[in-house]
């Protein structure tokens, strides 16, 4: 299994520009998941689901959109990058029900310039 | 008060000690409370869940206390793997299964 595939792993933005951040699992995982991670902020929620057609807004999602169309796919849009959007992405994705843990993607690091 | 907390470190520890974290959670519904492991640029990988029991895994205990709301990680015979920051995680109640993350605790096991 190849997990949860996240691409590219590393991209420059100008500021203003769009693009969108791949992310794949091939586990049948229900959840999904987008964080950041910021050098002293931890990782912080940008959006969820609990399923194809289904998302949630976590605590940053100021410009950021998803979609799940798919179980497997669970792509995050940047609409406008700023420089405050610069840091480390990761997509998680995890079994439905309590105790089961998220497994990570290796991550895409993101500079606005 | 801030969700998940944790001390930041670095702990500085020898190879064979034993090393204990501690974490506090702001929201009495959590039902879902994990230690994950962090190295340096990498992803956090799951290191253990937390059952209100206790559990074990090799030289690995957590501990769960819900009355106080406190959650543990004792280390034993550290070993110079072990270095890497520790991130206490707890589920975000009523929020479907979005977890909240603690900002690590890092450890360096020295020869």
């Amino acid at each position: 299994n190849a997990g949860v595939t996240q691409t590219p792993k590393f991209q420059v933005l100008k500021t203003g520009q769009s693009m969108t951040l791949q992310c794949a699992q091939d586990m049948n995982h229900e959840y999904m998941s987008w964080y950041r991670q910021d050098p002293g902020m931890g990782l912080r929620l940008i959006h969820y689901s609990v399923g194809a057609g289904i998302t949630d807004q976590g605590e940053v999602p100021n410009g950021y959109n998803v979609s799940r169309s798919t179980t497997e796919d669970f792509p995050l849009r940047l609409l406008s990058a700023a420089p405050s959007q610069t840091s480390v992405y990761f997509c998680a994705s995890s079994r439905q029900g309590e105790n089961y843990g998220y497994t990570f993607g290796s991550g895409t690091r993101l500079t606005v310039v | 008060r801030k969700e998940v907390e944790q001390d930041p470190g670095p702990f500085n520890v020898p190879e064979g000690a034993t090393v204990a974290f501690n974490c506090t959670y702001s929201n009495s519904a959590s039902q879902s409370f994990f230690w994950y492991r962090q190295d340096c640029r990498k992803e956090p990988k799951l290191l253990m869940s937390v059952y209100s029991s206790g559990n074990e895994d090799g030289r690995f205990t957590a501990q769960l206390n819900r009355a106080s709301q406190y959650i543990s990680l004792l280390i034993r015979d550290s070993k110079l793997s072990d270095s890497a920051t520790y991130l206490c995680v707890v589920n975000k109640a009523n929020s479907g299964y979005a977890l909240n993350f603690g900002k690590g605790t890092s450890l360096l096991v020295t020869p």
